[in-house]
């Protein structure tokens, strides 16, 4: 089965700064990774997806990721926060048409 | 393109009663997959639909169940409902290019 880490459940930036929110993965093959956010009341909205092609990953609103086998690891960074940005990330794994495993979430909050 | 569409947004039940939520996906994605978001759980799977077949459960008693139709819209449906089946259920579609795209969710408030 596969299964997702996110390191810190809370994260803090100034804004500006550069965002690195953390995912490791967990699979005995390689498996297709997300990233989602969340703003408040709301549903999951697809920030990026890794599928097995590029391991350089770009998103919408300026957030990427990097797939590294060798660190089983998918990070979100974004080189520059906005106050926009404070939101929960998801991290998911899965491998498809199977369900989306998530990770525990990390919330994002940006500081003037 | 329509997103993933949820109905009702709110609902508020009362305990004992039962509860039905509905999920039409965007068109052209067969499978539909139900999450329940309580506080302070994370997003937990419940249940997935690909051609009107269930193909996998979560870890939920049977009082929730559900069913797709022939238009790949599907129903969740939660019986006898108790107070920590509060949560927001949220649903998602998938096509063949592996894209899960989710709805806004149905807030469930069970008083």
């Amino acid at each position: 089965a596969q299964s997702v880490t996110q390191l810190g459940s809370h994260v803090s930036v100034s804004e500006g700064a550069l965002v690195l929110l953390r995912c490791n993965y967990s699979s005995s093959v390689p498996p297709y990774l997300f990233w989602y956010v969340q703003y408040p009341n709301q549903g999951l909205q697809l920030l990026l997806k890794y599928t097995s092609a590029a391991t350089l990953v770009k998103g919408i609103n300026g957030f990427e990721a990097e797939f590294k086998k060798s660190e089983t690891s998918f990070h979100l960074t974004k080189p520059s926060a906005h106050m926009s940005d404070a939101a929960e990330y998801f991290c998911a794994v899965t491998l498809p048409p199977s369900k989306l495993t998530f990770g525990t979430g990390t919330r994002l909050q940006v500081t003037l | 393109e329509a997103g993933v569409t949820q109905s009702p947004t709110h609902l508020i039940k009362t305990r004992g009663q039962q509860a039905t939520l509905r999920c039409s996906p965007i068109s052209g994605h067969t499978s539909v997959y139900w999450y329940q978001q309580a506080l302070g759980l994370g997003l937990q799977f419940l249940l997935w639909y690909d051609e009107g077949e269930e193909r996998n459960r979560g870890n939920f008693p049977p009082r929730f169940s559900g069913r797709q139709f022939p238009n790949y819209s599907s129903e969740l449906n939660v019986n006898a409902l108790e107070l920590e089946d509060s949560a927001l259920y949220l649903c998602a579609s998938s096509d063949r290019d592996h894209g899960y795209t989710f709805g806004s969710g149905t807030r469930l408030t069970v008083v």
